[in-house]
């Protein structure tokens, strides 16, 4: 069954540093997504991104943050000059196009366990 | 803006059912969706609703008012492994794509 696949698992970094997150989304999904969760706190959308662009994002994905498609299976979370507070897990997810007004549902990956020294 | 509630943690015993609530209020909806994350583990889809009614799969059902702004996910026959965090989501409507707003999630502890 495909999956999407996120590396690395955990990554160590100090306060200050630019971290780049990696994730591969299943292949024939055009949308794609970046939720972060702080340790006990519920998960919370970042950003969307579909045919190379942000179609939305929230108030957390300030100009510290960017996402990148940079070849036909990566899509990239760039976090410039991390915060002790950036410290959490990163999920991306994918999701194929909605047919007709119906849902669709979004896979997420393992996440990328960011911690911020 | 947008408020979605679900209780904190509840308990069940193995091989009862267990309903979980969960109530909303947002601007824009475009479904209400319910996944299951473990401990340390990334959310995985149990079901969607969109529509107002029942939605069944396997042990897992799910239901929607969206008149209410009311939905609950439904376990039967429960399992020591359905121990977990079950998550209440919305599903935005904007131009393209999704969003998912989550709610806190309920803790379920599965009990001998």
């Amino acid at each position: 069954e495909p999956e999407v696949t996120q590396t690395p698992s955990h990554q160590v970094t100090q306060m200050g540093q630019e971290v780049i997150l990696r994730c591969v989304p299943i292949s024939n999904h055009l949308y794609f997504y970046w939720y972060r969760q702080i340790l006990g706190q519920k998960v919370e959308f970042l950003v969307s991104f579909y045919n190379n662009e942000i179609s939305e994002k929230s108030e957390i994905f300030d100009d510290q943050f960017s996402v990148e498609r940079p070849d036909g299976s990566n899509f990239t979370l760039k976090i410039r000059s991390t915060k002790l507070e950036d410290s959490a897990m990163y999920f991306c997810a994918s999701s194929e196009m909605p047919r007709g007004g119906e849902a669709y549902e979004q896979y997420f990956g393992p996440g990328t366990r960011l911690t911020v020294t | 803006g947008q408020n979605i509630d679900q209780p904190t943690e509840m308990t069940a015993t193995e091989g009862a059912i267990v309903q979980i609530n969960c109530t909303y209020q947002t601007s824009g909806f475009n479904g209400l969706f319910w996944y299951q994350q473990h401990a340390g583990e990334a959310p995985t889809f149990l079901s969607y609703n969109v529509l107002d009614g029942l939605e069944e799969k396997g042990r897992f059902s799910s239901f929607l008012s969206r008149s209410k702004g009311y939905s609950y996910l439904l376990l039967k026959e429960l399992q020591m492994k359905d121990s977990a965090s079950y998550l209440c989501a919305v599903d935005k409507i904007y131009n393209q794509g999704g969003k998912l707003i989550f709610g806190q999630g309920t803790e379920l502890s599965v009990k001998p």
